[in-house]
C-alpha cells in the first residue's frame, strides 16, 4: 500500500533563516506530487505540483520554492523565511491520471 | 477565478444526520471532493464525485450534486462524536489542482 511521509512533524524558525521541508511517498511510482499551505483558520492553498522528476509548477508567486530530486521525493524550500510564511504545511499524492489526492501529516511551520 | 464556498460551523446533536453545504463558481468542475481534517492532522479524503452524477452514497455519507445551482453538500447520517472534525469541499477541472474552500467546523454534541 502506498504511504506518504512528511518531515519535521513540527518547526520553529526565526525571521530570516533558511526552510527545507521534505516529503517522500512510498509504494507507487511516478506519482503526481503536491505543496500545499493551510493558514490559520483558512482553507488550503495550492503553492506547487510536479508531474515527474525536475518538472515543477508554482501556482503563487512568494519567496518560496520546491524540487523533485528523485521520482518520489519532493522538497519545499525557501532562502529566507517571512512572518507570513507560518502555516500548516502539507503535501499530497495522487496517480497520474486518478482523481484522487491523498495527504500526508503535515508540517506546522511557526515562523518567529 | 474559481471560488469554493462553505459555512463556518455546524454543530448537531449525537445520532442526527449533518448536512454540510458548499458552493463553487467555477462551471467547468468536473470533480468535486469531501475531505475530512483532524486537529493537527492531515486531509482524510472522504468521498468525491462526478460532476455528470448527481448523488454517490458510501455507507453513512451521502453526496448530493446540483450542478445547475453549482451546490454540492455531505450528509452524514447517524452523526457520531468521531465525526467531530473540519470538513473540506474541493473542487477541480482536471482531477490534478484542488480548489478548496475554507472548511466547515462540525461540532458533535452528546
Amino acid at each position: 500500500s502506498q504511504t506518504i511521509h512528511q518531515w519535521p512533524a513540527t518547526l520553529v524558525q526565526p525571521v530570516g533563516s533558511p526552510l527545507s521541508l521534505e516529503c517522500t511517498v512510498e509504494g507507487t511510482s511516478n506519482p503526481n506530487l503536491y505543496w500545499y499551505r493551510q493558514a490559520a483558520g483558512r482553507g488550503l492553498q495550492l503553492l506547487f505540483y510536479s508531474v515527474g522528476i525536475g518538472q515543477i509548477s508554482s501556482e503563487v508567486p512568494q519567496n518560496l520554492s520546491a524540487s523533485r530530486p528523485q521520482d518520489r521525493q519532493f522538497i519545499l524550500s525557501s532562502k529566507k523565511l517571512l512572518l507570513s510564511d507560518s502555516g500548516f504545511y502539507l503535501c499530497a499524492w495522487c496517480s497520474s491520471g486518478v482523481y484522487e489526492q491523498y495527504f500526508g501529516p503535515g508540517t506546522r511551520l511557526t515562523v518567529t | 477565478g474559481e471560488d469554493v464556498e462553505q459555512s463556518l460551523f455546524l454543530s448537531v446533536r449525537e445520532g442526527d444526520s449533518s448536512v454540510i453545504n458548499c458552493t463553487y463558481t467555477d462551471s467547468s468542475s468536473t470533480y468535486l471532493y469531501w475531505y475530512k481534517q483532524e486537529p493537527g492532522a492531515g486531509l482524510q479524503l472522504l468521498t468525491y464525485i462526478f460532476s455528470n452524477m448527481d448523488m454517490k452514497q458510501d455507507q453513512r455519507l451521502t453526496v448530493l450534486l446540483n450542478k445547475k445551482d453549482k451546490h454540492l453538500s455531505l450528509r452524514i447520517a447517524d452523526t457520531q462524536t468521531g465525526d467531530s472534525a473540519i470538513y473540506f469541499c474541493a473542487e477541480s477541472i482536471r482531477g490534478d489542482k484542488l480548489t478548496f474552500g475554507t472548511g466547515t467546523r462540525l461540532a458533535v454534541r452528546p
